[in-house]
């Protein structure tokens, strides 16, 4: 059982590329989370996803693009990465009706 | 949306019960109360959750005041491995899409 899994795990990009973070789920739970977590904060919601092709901001979701074209992947992309975007990325799945969220073991990435 | 107030650390002796306090004092009637933990260098992890009973799992105890204005988790007997951030997140009930607002938690400490 695979579970939830992110890649790549760690990345070093430059300002101003284009990046893109993988989010993988097994279960086919309906929605799907990314949340970044940055040093001193909390985990902050980037944008989250009910179904497949449905998908809504949360509290930062600027500078991020998302799309869900499978139930299962959940792909986040920073179109052009800024040095303030370095964070750990930690997506999540849940069962709709159900309060549990499963979460990634994470991306760390960093904007040079 | 309603905001948790925890204290930043705990510290806990080996074997000994741990009680984590969260306050809510502007929680609605709709919001259920969750706690996850992370583990270092690791994803949030589920812990528990309720509405407005004391609930208990095979990980731990949620007392929820009377007029719900405050949580405490309970860890009947902190291990080394409960060394942890511990959330209490309010998660208004909007159409089923749960959305959680991390805090910056408690980080727990447990002592051989």
């Amino acid at each position: 059982d695979a579970g939830i899994t992110q890649s790549p795990r760690y990345k070093i990009t430059e300002t101003g590329r284009q990046v893109t973070l993988m989010c993988h789920q097994t279960w086919s739970h309906s929605y799907m989370f990314w949340y970044r977590q940055d040093l001193g904060h909390g985990l902050r919601l980037i944008y989250y996803s009910a179904a497949a092709d449905i998908t809504d901001k949360g509290e930062v979701p600027d500078g991020y693009v998302v799309s869900r074209s499978k139930t299962e992947n959940f792909p986040l992309t920073l179109e052009s990465a800024t040095r303030s975007q370095t964070s750990v990325y930690f997506c999540a799945s849940r069962i709709a009706g159900q309060n549990e969220q499963y979460f990634g073991p994470g991306t760390r990435l960093t904007v040079t | 949306d309603a905001k948790t107030t925890q204290p930043n650390s705990m510290e806990s002796n080996e074997e000994e019960p741990v009680h984590l306090p969260c306050n809510h004092s502007t929680i609605s009637g709709t919001d259920y109360i969750h706690w996850y933990r992370q583990l270092p260098s690791q994803g949030p992890e589920y812990v528990i959750h309720g509405l407005t009973s004391n609930v208990n799992n095979r990980m731990a105890s949620l007392a929820i005041a009377e007029d719900r204005k405050s949580s405490t988790l309970i860890l009947h007997r902190a291990t080394l491995r409960d060394a942890a951030v511990y959330y209490c997140i309010l998660s208004p009930l909007t159409s089923g899409t749960y959305k959680y607002i991390f805090g910056t938690g408690t980080r727990l400490k447990v002592l051989a």
